[in-house]
């Protein structure tokens, strides 16, 4: 049963436009969200988070909202650059800061920016 | 600036054989974590520490081991390699309060 689950295994969509990457999640004990990127042979990379009591965080050209009611979040690029095209993990914790017994994952979206 | 290291980056095991994936971090983080994916998967977490001495499951540890005798280093122990474990292991480590760093990973394939 998974309790992070990213509904689109990829997204492409066109240099300068907005990149949306959704996340849904089921476990209410989950109060820290992260976003990790991840190139082919490389291990995944931190690129922003939010704890449950923000709905809104962003840095630079990327922003993360989360709809607790919902339990859904989501991940905005704007504007698209070709070096954003990777595979984006959305990961979810019980625990402030990534918690002691780690992240729980989705599957991934790979995102892909068209020149 | 090394953040967390792993080697080797690939392997090929033979069915039965056994072998270490090694875990280096330099962060001074007391949490350490083994997760693996596999394609297609996100990654699922096999096992994880608190610190040094202290190790616990994850959602996947049957097949492996690990120990953490040093804040530093988290082996990850294969003692009978099955086709299962075909996969793509990544070692991280986190501060209390922060996100976690990953390893590049180890590519380790099982014939």
């Amino acid at each position: 049963d998974q309790q992070v689950k990213q509904n689109s295994p990829s997204l492409s969509v066109q240099e300068g436009r907005i990149s949306i990457l959704n996340c849904d999640y089921t476990n209410s004990m989950f109060d820290y969200f992260l976003w990790y990127k991840k190139y082919p042979a490389e291990g995944p990379t931190f690129l922003i988070s939010i704890s449950s009591i923000k709905d809104k965080n962003e840095d630079g050209r990327f922003t993360v909202f989360l709809n607790k009611s919902a339990k859904h979040l989501s991940l905005h690029i704007v504007p698209s650059q070709p070096g954003d095209s990777a595979v984006y993990f959305c990961a979810a914790s019980a625990e402030s800061g990534g918690g002691a017994d780690g992240l729980t994952f989705g599957k991934g979206t790979h995102l892909i920016i068209q020149p | 600036n090394a953040g967390v290291t792993q080697t080797p980056k690939f392997r090929i095991l033979k069915i039965g054989q056994s072998m270490t994936l090694q875990c280096a971090q330099d962060m001074n983080h007391n949490y350490m974590y083994w997760y693996r994916q596999d394609p297609g998967m996100g990654l699922k977490l096999i096992y994880y520490s608190v610190g040094a001495g202290i190790t616990d499951k994850g959602e996947v540890p049957n097949g492996y081991n690990v120990s953490r005798s040093t804040t530093e280093d988290f082996p990850l122990r294969l003692e009978l390699a099955a086709p299962s474990q075909t996969s793509v292991y990544f070692c991280a480590s986190s501060a209390l309060g922060g996100q976690a760093f990953f390893g590049q990973g180890t590519r380790l394939t099982v014939v």
